[in-house]
């Protein structure tokens, strides 16, 4: 079963607007990661966040979490008809299979 | 940063024969692979986890005997789909997670996906 819900589950943006994908988990994490997926293809690691870190930055990629809501957001700033794919979080609840959330579908409108 | 590749990207075949998929880590020396599977529009199902040298451990539901993991080296793990048929129609996709420091092995790093169509 997954371990990680998101929504909203469709986002469509113009171009330049942000765009902020919400994910929750139901159990305790050491970390919380989340993976971009272009239509077709494998999925590509973006950032990784540390359950005693709050925020992390890279990029135009801005990850927070809330250990206490058991919640985590991406904000992508400034978007770019690149940045459409589908965009999951993932964690490794006790143990090391990472499952993953339902994923948010992007669509970045030029 | 860690590459995983995977061959083949698509296959077809016809129903009843067998399907290899590689899939290899290649700058870095995976312990652990996992293979997925993916239908349009859902998430990643966990098919089975493998650990270099030692048997897959399958998720419920998998058939170890229709999806033999093999995983022979710590840079190669191997697929086989046996006997297809058009339910087994599927994106698949491998990962691999480093058992040293480098990269670090929270991190699993993902194949680009093999697309099997089953005739």
């Amino acid at each position: 079963s997954q371990q990680g819900e998101e929504d909203p589950q469709a986002l469509s943006i113009q171009e330049g607007e942000n765009a902020t994908m919400n994910c929750s988990y139901k159990t305790s994490i050491n970390n919380l990661q989340w993976y971009r997926q272009n239509s077709g293809r494998g999925l590509v690691h973006l950032i990784l966040i540390r359950s005693n870190e709050r925020e992390k930055h890279s990029g135009r990629l801005r990850v927070t979490l809330d250990t206490s809501k058991k919640s985590s957001s991406l904000l992508i700033t400034a978007s770019r008809a690149a940045d459409t794919a589908s965009y999951f979080c993932a964690t490794r609840p006790g143990g090391s299979r990472l499952t993953f959330g339902e994923g948010t579908q992007l669509t970045v409108n030029p | 940063g860690a590459v995983v590749s995977q061959h083949p990207s698509w296959v077809i075949c016809k129903s009843g024969t067998s399907v290899k998929i590689e899939c290899r880590s290649l700058d870095f020396q995976a312990t652990t692979m996992f293979w997925y599977r993916q239908f349009p529009k859902q998430s990643l199902m966990l098919m089975a986890t493998s650990n270099e040298g030692s048997k897959a451990t399958y998720e419920q539901g998998v058939e170890k005997d229709k999806f033999l993991i093999n995983h022979a080296s710590l840079t190669l793990s191997t697929l086989t789909v046996t006997s297809a048929h058009p339910e087994d129609s599927s994106f698949y996709i491998c990962s691999a997670r480093s058992g040293g420091a480098n990269p670090a092995p929270e991190t699993q790093y993902f194949g680009p996906g093999t697309r099997l169509l089953v005739l």
